[in-house]
Formats: structure tokens, sequence, C-alpha cells
């Protein structure tokens, strides 16, 4: 089956402990790109990579870090995490047949 | 800009009734494409319909139908005959051009709730 595959789904950490939220995705994607949502804010993205070691920033990038090691794999790493990060994350990838999204990950920083 | 619009926070819509969610878009690019998401309570993003900018029919899927007026830069989401399962947030989302990689530009969402 295809499909984006975010871990943990739900996520308590205290300010500046640092995290990393792992996706992954099984249908040979090249693009890849992190979102959070807000609410009255929709989705916006955070980084996006066009393939294997090819990353940039998105609309909200700061505070935010990310590495595309492998095609499969594109973590979401949070070195210092404060409390205006917690949101609900999602990973996602696209292909010929459009966006798949991971189940999201919610994040709560106190 | 804002590029999506979403100016219906949320809704209330009886059982069986149709509803119409509204989206309008901000773009100068001449090929895009309109997507419109739902997510349940549970939170995962739902694909219902897409939209390109250069079709010339309103795309239709089961009970959901984009109303897409191009000079009016809007596309409606219309859910007919709603369900009590239809209850969710609602993303109207663009992407300028057509390659495969692409952003998604997302409105504020709509909230819908059903009424038995």
């Amino acid at each position: 089956e295809a499909q984006v595959t975010q871990n943990p789904r739900y996520l308590i950490t205290v300010t500046g402990k640092k995290l990393t939220v792992t996706c992954s995705q099984n249908m040979n994607h090249e693009y890849m790109s992190w979102y959070r949502q807000d609410p009255g804010l929709g989705l916006r993205q955070i980084y996006y990579s066009m393939n294997v070691e090819v990353t940039d920033k998105g609309d909200v990038p700061e505070g935010y870090k990310v590495s595309r090691k492998e095609k499969r794999n594109f973590p979401l790493i949070l070195e210092s995490p404060s409390p205006n990060q917690t949101s609900l994350y999602f990973c996602a990838s696209s292909g010929a047949y459009g966006y798949t999204f991971g189940s999201g990950t919610r994040l709560t920083v106190v | 800009a804002q590029k999506i619009t979403q100016t219906q926070p949320g809704m209330f819509v009886q059982e069986k009734e149709a509803v119409t969610l509204d989206c309008t878009y901000d773009t100068s690019d001449p090929s895009y494409g309109l997507f419109w998401y739902k997510q349940p309570s549970s939170g995962e993003m739902i694909f219902l319909i897409y939209q390109g900018s250069y079709d010339q029919q309103n795309a239709t899927e089961g009970r959901y139908s984009l109303n897409f007026q191009k000079a009016r830069k809007s596309a409606n989401l219309v859910i007919s005959a709603s369900q009590l399962g239809d209850s969710a947030m609602y993303f109207c989302a663009m992407r300028e051009g057509f390659a495969n990689d692409y952003k998604l530009s997302f409105g504020a969402g709509t909230t819908v709730t059903v009424r038995a």
C-alpha cells in the first residue's frame, strides 16, 4: 500500500529538548515536504526536498531543520523546541498522482 | 498576499441537504490545480477532488463536485446529500504549475457540522 509513515503520532516535550519527527514514504517519490497546521492559518510549508541531499526552506522554516540522506526518509528536526512550535505537523510526498500525506504528529511543547 | 481564501470558518448543515464551501484563489500562473481535502477529527488529510486550470468540465467525485468559475477565481466545493460522517474540517488548496514537485498553498479551512 502506498503510504507516508510519520512517527510519533503524539509527542509532548519540554522547551529546549531536541526532538526528531520521522517520515518515510514507499512510493519512490522525489519531492517531499513538511507542513504545520495551526488554527485559522491552514497548513503552511516548513521545508521541502526535491531529491536526496536537496532541501530548501518553505514559508515558515525558523526553528526547524531537515535532512534527506535517503530518498524514502525526510526527518524533521527541532533542535531547541519552543512553545510556539506546538502544532500539528504533516509530512507529504508528491508524485504523478498528487500529494500523499502522513497521518500527522501532534506536538506540544511545554 | 493570501493565495487561497476560505471565508467561512464554520458551517452547519442538516443531514441529507447540500452544502457549498467557498474558496477563492489568487495566481498569475495560467497552469494551476485546485484541491479539496477533508480532515476529520482524527486528523488525517483525505483527498476529495481535483480541478486543473485547463479542465473544461467541473470535477465530480461521488457526492462531491467542484464549482469552478475561472474568471471569478473561485473553486467552491459542493457536498450533496450530507451525511453525519461529513462533519469535518475542509481545506481548499492550490498548486501553481503542473510539475510533480510543487508546493500546495492552503486556505484556513472551513469546519462543517452535519446535524441529524
